[in-house]
């Protein structure tokens, strides 16, 4: 079955790069995603990546795949206060009946220090 | 636009109560889902429906019931709540789209429940 895991926590300063990475198992994944949630809210879908891609950048926001190790990350540059959340990978795969589900990761809670 | 909308946004029960979580979205999507999210476990899905009279069950469906009566409503039921039902309950929705398109899934807010 698909499996997603995250580190925990990630702490950063203001203005440095963050990194999050994400393992997941299912190699039929289509797409994969990047959800970011904030306290007391729902999941906000930030970005996402085909599997046929490498890279994909987004303003601040960089994805990197790679496939043969079924290994995900999320790079924000310039991170600001307000980029702490836990942030979410998730793999998209086929669900009987039709339509996709997603298989979320635990979360990645991202601090950011002054 | 609304989104995804759900009700109530907070609730607290006694154990053996029942009640029922309400989602609406107003963007015309098939697909619609039920998560329960707990410390540590990322998001797990509870049941899905592909179409309006159409559900079926999801990785933690025990406990639970849904309908799906109306396109744009999903409803999420607790006949006997128990403590471990306590969690944050989100609802997403997603359209069809093209075959292997890009369909992120639309998320609510969420409703915190708490089983006393």
């Amino acid at each position: 079955g698909e499996d997603v895991e995250q580190s925990l926590f990630l702490s950063v300063r203001e203005g440095d790069s963050s990194v999050i990475n994400c393992t997941y198992t299912d190699s039929s994944s289509t797409y994969l995603y990047w959800y970011k949630q904030e306290p007391g809210a729902g999941l906000q879908l930030l970005t996402y990546i085909f599997s046929n891609m490498d890279m994909k950048q987004d303003q601040r926001l960089t994805v990197l795949l790679n496939k043969k190790d079924k290994h995900l990350s999320l790079r924000i540059a310039d991170t600001q206060t307000g980029d702490s959340a836990i942030y979410f990978c998730a793999e998209r795969s086929g669900l009987t009946g039709g339509g996709n589900k997603l298989t979320f990761g635990t979360g990645t809670q991202l601090k950011v220090e002054l | 636009n609304a989104g995804v909308t759900q009700t109530p946004k907070f609730r607290v029960l006694k154990t053996g109560q029942s009640m029922t979580l309400l989602c609406a979205q107003d963007m015309n999507h098939e697909y619609m889902y039920w998560y329960r999210q707990d410390p540590g476990m990322g998001l797990r899905l509870i049941h899905y429906s592909v179409g309006e009279g159409t559900t079926a069950k999801g990785e933690v469906p025990d406990g639970y019931n849904v309908s799906r009566l109306k396109k744009q409503n999903f409803l999420l039921g607790l006949e006997s709540a128990a403590p471990s039902q306590t969690s944050v309950y989100f609802c997403a929705s997603t359209g069809t789209g093209q075959l292997g398109s890009n369909q992120p899934q639309h998320f609510g807010d969420g409703t915190r429940l708490s089983i006393l």
